[in-house]
């Protein structure tokens, strides 16, 4: 069982706009990656809002007191993949994940 | 540019030990910590410690500490992972990570499927 919350599936079709939520979240700061199948994950979202290089501006994230949201927008069907939420807890003393969100773009 | 490419895939039985290599260039190896993180099949991610490349100062997630051992070797810029006392639930796949301050993973390894199998 995950620390953090996130619902295990989320579709919409393409071009419209799909929200990821990640609940329980006790520090300032949550990062998001994005993993396809056998491949390992990928940096997406860091410190609640900013890019890496190379990230379309389709992907944005917040977060609002223990929980974030990845929004991403103008779906595509390449955007099929497993999202994941992740942040330190305090109280753990250790880093952890969601469960993951499966998008599928019907 | 940043790479970290681990070692390849294992097989063990139940009790054996595996120790998974990763190999870090493009960057400076000692300025940066090393996480290990797992993903059982169809499972989610899972932190199970990380590493100073500096002075080699470990901290593994409570559910490992007696089963795991992390370190490094500057001289090769590797990381290393031992996972001791193996079960079948230890069957995943093992992937490292290179930390940031606020708490994400910018770079990842390619991961190394670890089978635990009578």
């Amino acid at each position: 069982q995950s620390v953090l919350t996130q619902p295990p599936s989320v579709s919409a079709a393409p071009g419209q706009t799909v929200n990821i939520s990640c609940s329980g979240i006790r520090s300032n700061y949550v990062s998001w990656y994005q993993q396809f199948p056998g491949t390992a994950p990928q940096l997406l979202i860091y410190e609640n809002h900013k890019r890496p290089s190379g990230i379309p501006d389709r992907f944005s994230g917040s977060k609002s007191d223990t929980s974030a949201t990845l929004v991403i927008s103008g779906l595509q069907t390449g955007d099929e993949a497993d999202y994941f939420c992740g942040t330190w807890d305090p109280s753990l003393r250790a880093r952890i994940f969601g469960g993951g969100t499966k998008l599928s773009v019907l | 540019q940043v790479q970290l490419v681990q070692s390849g895939a294992e097989v063990k039985t139940p009790g054996a030990s595996v120790k998974v290599s990763c190999k870090a260039s493009g960057y400076i190896f000692t300025s940066y910590r090393i996480s290990w993180v797992r993903q059982a099949p169809g499972q989610g991610l899972e932190w199970m410690g990380e590493i100073s490349g500096d002075n080699g100062k470990a901290d593994s997630a409570q559910k490992f500490q007696d089963r795991v051992t992390m370190t490094t070797d500057t001289s090769t810029r590797t990381v290393y992972l031992e996972l001791r006392s193996l079960r079948s639930d230890d069957t995943a796949v093992y992937y490292c990570a290179r930390n940031r301050a606020s708490f994400y993973f910018d770079y990842w390894g390619q991961g190394t499927p670890v089978t635990v199998s009578s």
